[in-house]
């Protein structure tokens, strides 16, 4: 069974600044995709960014990027230039591209990310 | 807006009552899943569906049930409430395949006492 780690319960930055969270994961398969979800005090979750494993190219998406290791199995959430709006939990979740369990999410049990003014 | 709706958002319940949280699709999704959100836990899937009429069993299935007669529906019962069952509830839903993301609901925060 697949499984995520997030070794970091919180983390803080500062406005502006940049700030890394770090996720791996276990698995025995060739074929995924990597996700980053942020999950605001509203409760909603809003995905961030998604990797193809078969992609070497690390997604980016305005001030995200990610720095994806596949030998390493490790998943980094880089978020440059922090704002105020994005102190929220964040969850990094893993999805087979085998289509067992629904192609179900397993995800991590979330950084909490606090960014001072 | 399309996207997926929760109802209700919050509820208390007594320890053996029963309920129903409802979760409503309207992006034609095939997949449809519940997940339970705890501290430091992170999202566990409760039961997921991959079509209209089938359900299964997801890791944390025990004390719930749920039914897909309807493939922009996706009930989860709870027949009778314990403390531990005190969670955050997520519906979510899919296209087929591994490379989508999910949509999910806005969730129910559902304490039992």
């Amino acid at each position: 069974a697949q499984t995520v780690t997030q070794s970091q319960p919180e983390m803080s930055v500062q406005e502006a600044e940049t700030v890394t969270l770090s996720c791996t994961y276990d698995t025995s398969e060739s074929d995924y995709y990597l996700f980053w979800y942020k999950q605001p005090p509203s409760r909603q979750m809003i995905l961030v960014i998604r990797q193809e494993a078969y992609k070497q190219q690390n997604a980016t998406e305005n001030r995200f990027s990610v720095n994806f290791q596949k030998a390493a199995k490790s998943f980094s959430l880089k978020i440059s230039d922090s704002q105020l709006g994005d102190a929220a939990m964040y969850f990094c979740a893993y999805r087979s591209a085998r289509g067992e369990y629904g192609n179900k999410l397993v995800f991590g049990a979330g950084t909490i990310l606090r960014v001072k003014s | 807006n399309a996207g997926v709706t929760q109802t209700p958002k919050f509820r208390v319940l007594k320890t053996g009552q029963s309920m129903t949280l409802l979760c409503a699709q309207d992006m034609n999704h095939e997949y449809m899943y519940w997940y339970r959100q705890d501290p430091g836990m992170g999202l566990r899937l409760i039961h997921y569906s991959v079509g209209e009429g089938t359900t299964a069993k997801g890791e944390v299935p025990d004390g719930y049930n749920v039914s897909r007669l309807k493939k922009q529906n996706f009930l989860l019962g709870l027949e009778s409430a314990a403390p531990s069952q005190t969670s955050v509830y997520f519906c979510a839903s899919s296209w087929t395949g591994g490379g989508y993301g999910y949509t999910f609901g806005s969730g129910t925060r559902l304490t039992v006492v």
